[in-house]
């Protein structure tokens, strides 16, 4: 079975650090790649997504990027964090055939930049 | 700009009843719905999905809904179960290009015992 997972679970970080998450998805091979962001008391905000490696598109310009060097890995990173970064950070996956059209999220990074 | 919405952030209903959940788009080529459902610090579970070629679909005390020329979706629960209290998120894409999914801001749902 296809499994996601996501790391680390809560992050503090001040503000003008860098960024680095991680997100693995095991039992699929070519899935689409999602990084999502929850701010608080909003949606769920795409902000990038990947097709295969190193293809990487964004969704919102900010000061975040992301990078697929695996094909079952996906990063996100940032070079100088900053207040507005807060947030809860979602992996996601999609496209095995068996799963359909569904999203299938990893447990989150909750980041707070102080 | 938000292409698919949510406009009641919160909602309480007692245990036994109903609870309606709605959603709204705005893009007509998106044909493929989800709800999820999340619960604090989780990330969101898929919980129902629905093709646009269909108008309704049913597991279990959960049903969704489309009404494609009203451009809206709603969740129903029935009977709704304290267990039920989560932010539910409604979701869309095209499959065609099957690569994007875009959630509404959520609906925080109150099961009260």
């Amino acid at each position: 079975s296809q499994t996601i997972h996501q790391w680390p679970a809560t992050l503090v970080q001040p503000v003008g650090s860098p960024l680095s998450l991680e997100c693995t998805v095991e039992g699929t091979s070519n899935p689409n790649l999602y990084w999502y962001r929850q701010a608080a008391g909003r949606g769920l905000q795409l902000l990038f997504y990947s097709v295969g490696i190193g293809q990487i598109s964004s969704e919102v310009p900010q000061n975040l990027s992301a990078s697929r060097p695996q094909d079952r890995q996906f990063i996100l990173s940032s070079k100088k964090l900053l207040l507005s970064d807060s947030g809860f950070y979602l992996c996601a996956w999609s496209g095995d055939t068996q799963s359909g059209e569904k999203l299938f999220f990893g447990s989150g990074t909750q980041l707070s930049v102080l | 700009d938000q292409q698919v919405k949510q406009n009641s952030p919160s909602l309480s209903v007692q245990e036994g009843r109903i609870s309606i959940l709605n959603c709204d788009y705005t893009n007509s080529m998106f044909d493929y719905f989800l709800w999820y459902k999340k619960y604090p610090a989780e990330g969101p579970t898929f919980l129902i999905s629905i093709s646009s070629i269909k108008d309704k679909n049913e597991d279990g005390r959960f049903t969704v809904f489309l009404n494609k020329s009203a451009k809206h979706l709603s969740l129903h629960i029935v009977p709704s179960q304290p267990g039920d209290s989560a932010v539910y998120f409604c979701a869309a894409s095209r499959t065609l290009t099957g690569n994007q999914f875009y959630f509404g801001t959520g609906t925080s749902l109150t099961v009260i015992p």
